[in-house]
């Protein structure tokens, strides 16, 4: 089974913090995303990278930067958090190999994070 | 407009019934279809996949696709309070590896 996690479920922070979400996934894929989902708005793609050392803007990557060192690491970074980056963070990958179905998307657990 | 439109419900059935959710899209080009399944607090979960037009099925859930409306849906039958959960359809083009998404539909079945 596919495996993403992320290192936190819940976090609080205070505006102009620096934030660090990591993702980790155990499956070698090539294809990492960071989604926020907001009530009403759905997910909305922040960042993907499609390989090591590189990354493509989503459609709202303002405020956000990403950084991927490792196949299998992908972390967003808030540079200096603010109140409407309160949200749910999920992390995803996919193959850009085989089968079709090895296309789909995999979840991580989400990050609920706050900013006070 | 949205590239996707899914209605955000809230649906709510009792347990048995057979649950009809929708997606409407605009873009010719997406071939790939999903579903996922969202429970509270947790992280989206591949439910069902379809490549371009027809129909799947596994267990109680069927996927349809009618490229000729841009239209896809799932159906749940027999529902349980288990199948209490946010369920988000997903398409993809042939080509590159973004997904779109609906809204999501809240759906809650009760016992």
């Amino acid at each position: 089974d596919v495996k993403v996690t992320q290192s936190s479920r819940y976090l609080v922070k205070r505006t102009g913090e620096k934030v660090f979400l990591e993702c980790v996934q155990d499956m070698d894929h090539e294809n990492m995303f960071w989604y926020r989902q907001d009530p009403g708005l759905g997910l909305r793609l922040i960042y993907f990278s499609y390989d090591v050392k590189m990354k493509e803007k989503g459609d709202i990557p303002e405020g956000y930067s990403v950084s991927r060192e490792k196949k299998e690491r992908f972390s967003l970074i808030l540079e200096s958090a603010s109140t409407n980056q309160t949200s749910m963070y999920l992390c995803a990958s996919s193959s850009f190999y085989g089968t079709k179905y090895q296309e789909t998307q995999y979840f991580g657990p989400g990050t609920r994070l706050l900013v006070l | 407009q949205k590239e996707v439109e899914q209605d955000p419900g809230p649906l709510s059935v009792p347990e048995g019934a057979i649950v009809s959710l929708n997606c409407t899209y605009s873009n010719s080009a997406f071939q790939y279809f999903m579903w996922y399944r969202q429970y509270s607090r947790k992280g989206p979960e591949l439910l069902m996949y379809t490549y371009s037009s027809g129909n799947k099925e596994d267990g109680r859930f069927t996927a349809q696709v009618d490229k000729s409306s841009k239209y896809i849906s799932l159906f749940i039958r027999d529902s349980q309070p288990s199948d209490s959960a946010t369920y988000l359809c997903a398409m993809k083009e042939t080509s590159g590896s973004r997904l779109t998404f609906g809204e999501g539909t809240q759906l809650t079945v009760n016992p």
